[in-house]
């Protein structure tokens, strides 16, 4: 089984400053972690993705997410927010190699204060 | 290279009626997967086809219904439409297998649809 939590439904931040969304996730198997961006109306994009080569996970748009096994964490890092990131973010699960169904955080909504 | 396309954007059905929703994933692309997404329960798998064949299925009522073409084309279908099924509806291809590292979905900007 697997199951991921997203602690924050909402945070807010003024441009210019550090975003940190938090994920914790379960897997009984060596799991796969992605993180997804989606913005009104519009399908899902991938920001980066956890494939067991390195913890530290640079994606696109500035983001990082760093894997913490010890922790099962897979928190989402920006060191400078932009009006742009203000969006939903998911934190998705996958079961390793194996492929297959992933599952999904509940999502965390970033606002950038002016 | 054209991404996922979803027909058509938005949908007004009412209770009782059936919908097709039309998913045309990447160009090489031979997995397609639906999610449903709705402000209550968030996003949850519905079915994933691989070279027409289901592959994996979602915990949904057999009212929802999906199959993919040879091209990979996928269309899903809900019959005997209810309120709850309102939610933007998500369609995903992927090269490999859904949820391998090394094979992402790329996602598709969704269906709307209303229910009334």
């Amino acid at each position: 089984a697997q199951s991921v939590t997203q602690l924050d439904s909402h945070v807010s931040v003024s441009e210019g400053t550090p975003v940190l969304l938090r994920c914790n996730y379960s897997s009984s198997y060596s799991p796969s972690l992605f993180w997804y961006v989606q913005h009104p109306n519009k399908g899902l994009q991938l920001l980066l993705k956890y494939t067991s080569a390195a913890t530290l996970v640079k994606g696109i748009n500035g983001f990082e997410a760093e894997f913490k096994k010890s922790e099962t964490s897979f928190h989402l890092t920006k060191p400078s927010a932009h009006m742009s990131d203000a969006a939903e973010y998911f934190c998705v699960v996958s079961r390793g190699n194996a492929g297959n169904m992933l599952t999904f955080g509940g999502g965390t909504r970033l606002m950038v204060k002016p | 290279k054209a991404g996922v396309t979803q027909t058509p954007r938005y949908l007004i059905k009412t209770r009782g009626q059936q919908v097709t929703l039309s998913c045309s994933p990447i160009s090489g692309h031979r997995s397609v997967s639906w999610y449903q997404q709705t402000p209550g329960q968030g996003l949850q798998f519905l079915f994933e086809y691989f070279s027409e064949t289901q592959r994996n299925k979602g915990n949904f009522p057999g009212r929802f219904s999906g199959r993919q073409f040879s091209n990979s084309r996928s269309e899903m279908n809900v019959s005997t439409l209810e309120l709850g099924d309102s939610a933007l509806y998500l369609c995903a291809s992927s090269l490999g297998f859904t949820g391998q590292p090394n094979s992402p979905l790329h996602f598709g900007n969704g269906t709307r649809l209303t229910v009334t």
